[in-house]
């Protein structure tokens, strides 16, 4: 079971490049969520999906976007990447069952950094 | 303005001892306590969780002690291992439909031999 798998693991962009975060889970969850992790900053949610169909914004959604392609996959991309979107990108999904506790589901990241 | 106060940020451990981690929170509209475990180049995991509705929750060598009153919760690791050497990320999740999830900012426990 592969549970949350994000590519690619690392990448390196000059400023002003665009580029695609992919992201896939096979646990069949609703909900799909994008965060960054910086140093000192903890985890601050970028964009959300609850359901396939609908995407919301996070805390830190500027210079991002969002596609919820499908149930599956939740891809974030950088439009124009600038030194400040350098950061460790996580993905993560969860089913939000109503009367059970909710359990985030991690990939292992991806690695930016922007020159 | 943060919502979720985590402390300390970094913690150093003999093994064999207690790790404890503290939270602290406002607002009074959370409805569930989770604990997340990160270890390095891996993303964050779920370790226990708690409602506001208990006081201590035990799985294992991990705890958490939940105190409404004084809106503060913390985990404590018994026994701690060079193993658990970790990032740990307390959270607080409103109720509600809104559910959204609020984050500490993390403590970096390192345990040694």
């Amino acid at each position: 079971n592969a549970g949350v798998t994000q590519t690619p693991k690392f990448q390196v962009l000059k400023t002003g490049q665009s580029m695609t975060l992919q992201c896939a889970q096979d646990m069949n969850h609703n909900s799909m969520y994008w965060y960054r992790q910086d140093p000192g900053m903890g985890l601050r949610l970028i964009y959300y999906s609850a359901s396939e169909g609908t995407t919301d914004k996070g805390e830190v959604p500027n210079g991002y976007n969002v596609s919820r392609l499908n149930k599956r996959e939740f891809s974030l991309r950088l439009e124009s990447a600038a030194p400040s979107q350098t950061s460790v990108y996580f993905c993560a999904s969860s089913e939000i069952p109503q009367t059970t506790n909710e359990k985030l589901f991690f990939g292992s990241g991806t690695q930016l950094s922007v020159l | 303005q943060q919502q979720v106060k985590q402390s300390p940020q970094s913690l150093i451990v003999q093994k064999g001892g207690i790790s404890i981690i503290n939270c602290a929170y406002e607002n009074t509209a959370f409805d569930y306590f989770p604990w997340y475990q990160q270890f390095p180049g891996k993303g964050p995991a779920l370790l226990i969780a708690i409602r506001p509705d208990v006081s201590e929750k035990k799985e294992g060598r991990f705890t958490i002690s939940f105190n409404k009153s004084a809106k503060q919760f913390s985990l404590h690791i018994m026994d701690s291992q060079p193993g658990d050497s970790a990032t740990y990320f307390c959270a607080a999740r409103y109720a509600g439909n809104n559910r959204k999830l609020i984050w500490g900012l993390g403590t970096s426990l390192a345990v040694n031999p």
